[in-house]
Order: C-alpha cells, then sequence, then structure tokens
C-alpha cells in the first residue's frame, strides 16, 4: 500500500539525549514535512524539504535537525537543545510545484515523544 | 503572513442533526483552503480543499464546505452528523504563491455526536 511510515509510535527520551524520528514515504512525493501538535495549539511547521539535499526552517525549527539524502525518507532529530519537545510528531508529503493541483499534503500516523 | 481561526473549540451535535464547524482565513490574495479530520492517537487525513471554481465543495464522509470570498471562511458542513464523524477537525490555508506546501493549520475543533 501506498503511504507514510512514521516510526517508533512511541518514544521515550532522556534529559540530555538526542532522539530521532523516522519517516518514509513511497507516494514518490518530492516534497516532505515535519510538523509538531500541541494540545490546543494546533499543527506547527517544524522542518520542510522540496527535493532531496535541500530543506528549510519552519516556524518551530530551533533545537531540531533533519537530513533528506533520499527521496523517500526524511528524518527529524530532535536534539538537546529542544527544552520541551514532549508532543505528537506528524510527518507528511506532498507534490511540490504550483498551480491548482493545490498541493494536497498527506500525513503519517505520527509519533508521540515524551520526555522522562 | 496567512493566518487561520476555528472560533470553536468543541461543537456538539445530536445524531442526525446538521453540523457545522466554522473557520474563517487570512492570506494574501486568493487562497487554498483544506479541511482535515484527525480520530485519537492516529494522523491527519485529508477530508477535501477548496481551489477554484464552485464555491460549494464535496469531499469524503458526507462532508462539504463552503468558500465565501467576501467573508473570508469556509465552514465544514454535513446535512447528518454519525456518532463515527466525532474526531478534532482541522481547517488549513495556503497562499497561491511560491512553490511550497507550506499549510497553515488552525488550532482545531473538537466535534462530539451524541445519539
Amino acid at each position: 500500500d501506498g503511504g507514510i511510515t512514521q516510526s517508533p509510535k512511541y518514544l521515550f527520551r532522556k534529559e540530555g539525549q538526542n532522539v530521532t524520528l523516522s519517516c518514509e514515504q513511497n507516494l514518490n512525493h518530492d516534497a516532505m514535512y515535519w510538523y509538531r501538535q500541541d494540545p490546543g495549539q494546533g499543527l506547527r511547521l517544524i522542518y520542510y524539504s522540496q527535493i532531496v539535499n535541500d530543506f528549510q526552517k519552519g516556524d518551530i525549527a530551533e533545537g531540531y535537525s533533519v537530513s533528506r539524502e533520499k527521496k523517500e525518507s526524511f528524518p527529524l532529530t530532535v536534539t538537546s537543545a529542544q527544552k520541551n519537545p514532549t508532543a505528537f510528531y506528524l510527518c507528511a508529503s506532498s507534490h511540490p510545484g504550483r498551480g491548482v493541483s493545490g498541493n494536497t499534503i498527506y500525513f503519517g500516523e505520527g509519533s508521540w515523544l515524551t520526555v522522562v | 503572513a496567512q493566518s487561520v481561526a476555528q472560533p470553536e473549540d468543541q461543537v456538539n451535535v445530536a445524531e442526525g442533526n446538521p453540523l457545522t464547524v466554522k473557520c474563517t482565513y487570512s492570506v494574501s490574495g486568493n487562497p487554498y483552503l483544506f479541511w482535515y479530520v484527525q480520530y485519537p492517537n492516529r494522523g491527519l487525513q485529508f477530508l477535501l480543499k477548496y481551489i477554484t471554481g464552485d464555491n460549494l465543495v464535496k469531499g469524503s464522509y458526507g462532508f462539504e464546505a463552503e468558500f465565501n470570498k467576501s467573508q473570508t471562511s469556509f465552514h465544514l458542513k454535513k446535512p447528518s452528523a454519525l456518532v463515527s464523524d466525532s474526531a478534532l477537525y482541522f481547517c488549513a490555508v495556503r497562499d497561491r504563491s511560491g512553490t511550497a506546501s507550506k499549510l497553515t493549520f488552525g488550532t482545531g475543533t473538537r466535534l462530539q455526536v451524541t445519539l
């Protein structure tokens, strides 16, 4: 089946640790995104990538890092510099470009990160 | 800067009654508008989008939304609610410039449908 796979579903991080969330898609989408979801705050964009080997900061990039070495993969590292990392993280993808397609973004099932 | 407002944190509806979830937006120029639904502990599922043309957009699961440019609104509607429609609903907007699909989301509205 085509889709976006995020792993792990649940992850626990100790203070001072870096952790990496995996995101893989087989939709042949060029653009990929990471969003953070906190209760009552909707979704906020962390990073996005329109093409392999290129990515841009979103609205809340501090304390996070990404890489885009392959079209299918866009892992997110939550570093120890992120002071409040407990949240639900959503990976997404879409076709890029302008025009009337509207570039619908499709989401994975999300990963819960908890600091212990 | 673009923004979305969902003025109701929660909407309560009896099964079989019509439902409306409100959304207003602010964006430069003409918008692309989207509705997504999220069930507990799951990702967001795409429901429908407005790109151009007919102001009434039909989507998945019997939902529809009406684009009103003068009121900058994009309210989600369904003629007859089901208990299984209970979920968190997000409205999102992006402008038509640029190549990146940077959606801005509202804070979400929880829909509770009761028997």
